[in-house]
């Protein structure tokens, strides 16, 4: 089964501590991108990732950092210099040249008490 | 500055009739489009793309249409069905590179 995996589903943090959102996925995809969603708000870009070992800043990276090691994985961390990580993450993959729809993961629900 | 407007409200249509959203923007010049669907609580999922040379696109009961003059997209649901209420996204390519700028989503209720 191909697919896009994000881990855990729900997660809970302490002001103050960095937290890490895991995305893995199978289906031999060149690019990633991770993405926040708050209520009523269209999906924004934090980072992406066209090929292994690069990554580009999104509309609002300021706060997270990202690495890709590997092919299949693209690891998001919420710092805390990030003023409100509260909210929807989603990962999403897709062929590296243009035209191509992406594919996302179920999303991660980070709340930060 | 760029825009891209979906309606906020949401579209209650009675099951059997045709839903029809759109997608505005300004300041962006995509060579293509695409529309996802998004439920409660998931990731979105693409249903289609059309290309800036493309006047309109099928896909079963979908339909998507692109003007670049009018700078707008409308998407249409035909014969809606209750399991068609979803959010859908519209998506606009921005940089030429995969790199997707999404508008705020419309939600879509059909009533059985």
């Amino acid at each position: 089964d191909g697919g896009i995996t994000q881990s855990p589903k729900y997660l809970f943090r302490k002001e103050g501590q960095n937290v890490t959102l895991s995305c893995e996925q199978n289906l031999n995809h060149d690019a990633m991108y991770w993405y926040r969603q708050d209520p009523g708000q269209g999906l924004r870009l934090i980072y992406y990732s066209q090929i292994v070992n690069d990554f580009q800043k999104g509309d609002i990276a300021e706060g997270y950092s990202v690495s890709r090691e590997k092919k299949e994985s693209f690891p998001l961390t919420v710092t805390s210099a990030q003023k409100n990580p509260t909210a929807f993450y989603l990962c999403a993959s897709s062929r590296r040249d243009r035209h191509n729809e992406q594919f996302f993961g179920p999303g991660t629900r980070l709340t930060v008490l | 500055s760029q825009k891209i407007e979906q309606n906020s409200e949401a579209l209650n249509i009675q099951e059997g009739k045709t839903a029809t959203l759109t997608c505005n923007y300004t300041n962006y010049s995509p060579a293509y489009l695409q529309w996802y669907r998004q439920d409660p609580g998931r990731g979105p999922v693409f249903l289609l793309l059309i290309r800036e040379n493309e006047k309109e696109k099928r896909k079963e009961r979908l339909k998507v249409t692109f003007d670049t003059t009018l700078k707008q997209s409308l998407f249409h649901i035909t014969a809606s069905q209750p399991a068609d209420s979803a959010t859908y996204l519209c998506a606009l390519d921005n940089y030429g590179n995969n790199r997707l700028a999404f508008g705020k989503g419309n939600q879509v209720v059909v009533i059985p």
